[in-house]
């Protein structure tokens, strides 16, 4: 198996412009997570979908955060407009969702707002 | 205060070593325990979980869990350079993935040849 694909792996854009991370899960897995790491604060959880519905959205910023997951096998996370305070990494994760089943992290999306 | 607090280090040490991480939590609700390992450039992976208080073994990393303190560790017996790596205590109120984690900082590992 692939793993979680992410993409892009680096994206730098102008603040003001609209950035859209994707996230390809392990097939067969049916919980979707998306995280931010920063130096400052860590891993945070964003959002999170089990069956491709939003369970937890409270982590998600601000309004110029949404997430949407059209079906088991995409997920994306769009910012717009974007500021340079989101500058992070972003990482997308999934599971099988069942007791004890691990989490399985993307590579990440480094993201660069000037 | 945040709800999981881990020394970011960077810690350093001989090949060979044995090297303690630790995080403290304020939340007693936590009853899954996890340490992921996170290499430069990648995404964390899952090294040890564990279900409320004890030990669990799996080669050279042994985790523990008091939940009287709010207190877990990861122990590494003979240390590797291959163990240089971040070092991401996580935990939750439900099992493991089927909720919420909440991840410490993170602990910077370096071991020296």
């Amino acid at each position: 198996d692939a793993g979680v694909i992410q993409s892009p792996r680096h994206e730098v854009t102008e603040m003001g412009q609209e950035v859209t991370l994707r996230c390809k899960p392990i097939s067969g897995h049916n919980s979707l997570f998306w995280y931010r790491q920063t130096m400052m604060r860590g891993l945070e959880l964003l959002i999170y979908f089990n069956n491709n519905v939003p369970i937890d959205d409270s982590g998600m910023p601000e309004d110029r955060f949404s997430a949407k997951m059209p079906n088991a096998s995409f997920s994306t996370l769009k910012i717009q407009p974007s500021e340079p305070r989101d500058s992070a990494v972003y990482f997308c994760a999934s599971s099988a969702g069942t007791y004890n089943s691990p989490l399985h992290f993307g590579n990440g999306t480094r993201l660069t707002v000037t | 205060q945040k709800e999981v607090e881990q020394d970011p280090g960077p810690l350093s040490v001989p090949e060979g070593a044995i090297v303690s991480l630790n995080c403290t939590y304020s939340n007693s609700a936590f009853q899954y325990f996890m340490w992921y390992r996170q290499y430069s450039r990648k995404g964390p992976e899952l090294l040890m979980y564990t279900y409320s208080s004890g030990n669990k073994e799996d080669g050279r990393f042994t985790a523990q869990v008091d939940k009287s303190s709010k207190y877990i560790s990861l122990f590494i017996r003979d240390s590797q350079p291959s163990d240089s790596a971040t070092y991401l205590c996580a935990m939750s109120e439900s099992p493991g993935n089927t909720g919420k984690l909440i991840f410490g900082q993170g602990t910077t590992l370096q071991v020296k040849p």
